[in-house]
């Protein structure tokens, strides 16, 4: 059964402060890691997916990484914008594109 | 493009009551899921759809029935609701990523309905 566990459950850094959100996988045959903020009241939103290890990807204060049984989302000087709930999703394959989800990282940014 | 857009975005219902939640993509997308979000379990996956005309099980499947009539709709009923049923639903779609670059994978989210079962 593909298992995705993230961590911290919740993370309040101040302005500037940088910091990375794990998240740990186990999946039988990963077809791709995938990144997704989600807002209060909204719908996931989604940001990277990583398709082997060693791969980097990066948008604005954001740099997602990839090893064989884990990845971390990097959150340079961050701002008050980039709060919000981190979710991770692996997809094995063979299933449809099915996404199988982390329970998420509670980000808090404050001034 | 409007995306994934769900119908409706709050409902109410007593226990026992039945409900239809819709779901439209205008992306031309051939994979759609239906997933629900409860505090601390994430997002699970009650039922998916790899095409017109056929619906598989999720992770969580107890207690609902999906149609995939057209293409572009996928439809999540509750024939009789209960409280456990208590819960924000999400519908997401993505392309068949045979014949796409795995970048085109990733699964497009609507805003979500948000069920209560009294």
């Amino acid at each position: 059964e593909d298992q995705v566990t993230q961590s911290p459950e919740a993370l309040r850094l101040q302005e500037g402060e940088s910091s990375s959100l794990n998240c740990s996988y186990t999946v039988s045959g990963l077809r791709g890691l995938f990144w997704y903020r989600q807002d209060p009241g909204k719908g996931p939103e989604f940001l990277f997916t990583l398709y082997s290890a060693g791969e980097e990807k990066e948008k604005e204060r954001l740099k997602a990484t990839l090893t064989k049984k884990e990845s971390f989302l990097h959150i340079t000087a961050p701002k008050p914008e980039d709060s919000a709930t981190y979710l991770c999703a692996v997809q094995a394959s063979g299933t449809a594109s099915k996404l199988t989800f982390g329970t998420g990282t509670r980000l808090q940014v404050t001034l | 493009n409007a995306g994934v857009t769900q119908t409706p975005k709050f409902r109410v219902l007593k226990t026992g009551q039945s409900m239809t939640l819709l779901c439209a993509q205008d992306m031309n997308h051939e994979y759609m899921y239906w997933y629900r979000q409860d505090p601390g379990m994430g997002l699970r996956l009650i039922h998916y759809s790899v095409g017109e005309g056929t619906t598989a099980k999720g992770e969580v499947p107890d207690g609902y029935n999906v149609s995939r009539l057209k293409k572009q709709n996928f439809l999540l009923g509750l024939e009789s609701a209960a409280p456990s049923q208590t819960s924000v639903y999400f519908c997401a779609s993505t392309y068949d990523r045979r014949g796409h670059l795995p970048s085109y994978n990733e699964q497009f989210f609507g805003p979500g309905t948000r069920l209560t079962v009294l």
